[in-house]
């Protein structure tokens, strides 16, 4: 059953502390993505990768660092320096550049306190 | 730079009534756009796409889109609404096609009615 995990579905933690949010797809997929959703602001870029060992900075980077040494794994780190973090944090992925949809995993609710 | 505008952040509608979700986006290049549908707390499911070719596409689930150049817009419609189709909608432009970045749109909420 080929698609994209999340976990954990929520977390939590207190402020100061960094976080780790996991995503992992079994599509064979190159390209693999993270977004912020805030209510009423859309999807909003974090960063992006289109190849393993290779990512780029999206719209709102700041506060959070990434890694792809997989093709399979991009996880992202919420760090300390992020001033708002509490949000619906969705990973996705894509077969390669063009024209292709990108797949979205189920999300993970991060609240930070 | 491109962006991708949805007026209605909410669309309430009764069951078996059709409905239209306005998008609109700018873009000095050609363009690919894509509808997504969101239910609570999931994450986006494709939900019709326009890469090139027939202007109006659909979705297996009885929405439409009609890609219209000169007027920047790529509205969905759906004639005749279920309660099962409440959820939150998302348009989305890809400009770049050296990669598959999108631009979303702010989404617009249907909420349906019996």
């Amino acid at each position: 059953d080929g698609g994209i995990t999340q976990s954990p579905k929520y977390l939590f933690r207190k402020e100061g502390q960094n976080v780790t949010l996991s995503c992992e797809q079994n599509l064979n997929h190159d390209a693999m993505y993270w977004y912020r959703q805030d209510p009423g602001q859309g999807l909003r870029l974090i960063y992006y990768s289109q190849i393993v060992n290779d990512f780029q900075k999206g719209d709102i980077a700041e506060g959070y660092s990434v890694s792809r040494e997989k093709k399979e794994s991009f996880p992202l780190t919420v760090t300390s320096a992020q001033k708002n973090p509490t949000a619906f944090y969705l990973c996705a992925s894509s077969i390669s550049t063009g024209s292709d949809e990108q797949y979205f995993g189920p999300g993970t609710r991060l609240t930070v306190t | 730079a491109q962006s991708v505008t949805q007026l209605d952040s909410q669309v309430p509608v009764f069951e078996e009534a059709p409905v239209e979700l306005r998008c609109n986006y700018s873009s000095s290049v050609s363009v690919y756009l894509f509808w997504y549908v969101q239910y609570p707390n999931q994450g986006l499911q494709l939900l019709l796409k326009y890469l090139s070719g027939s202007t109006l596409v659909e979705s297996i689930n009885g929405f439409e889109a009609e890609f219209n150049k000169s007027q920047t817009s790529f509205h969905l419609r759906k004639p005749s609404v279920h309660i099962s189709d409440t959820a939150e909608y998302f348009c989305a432009v890809s400009g770049d096609h050296n990669t598959d970045k999108l631009i979303f749109g702010t989404g617009t909420r249907l909420q349906v009615f019996p």
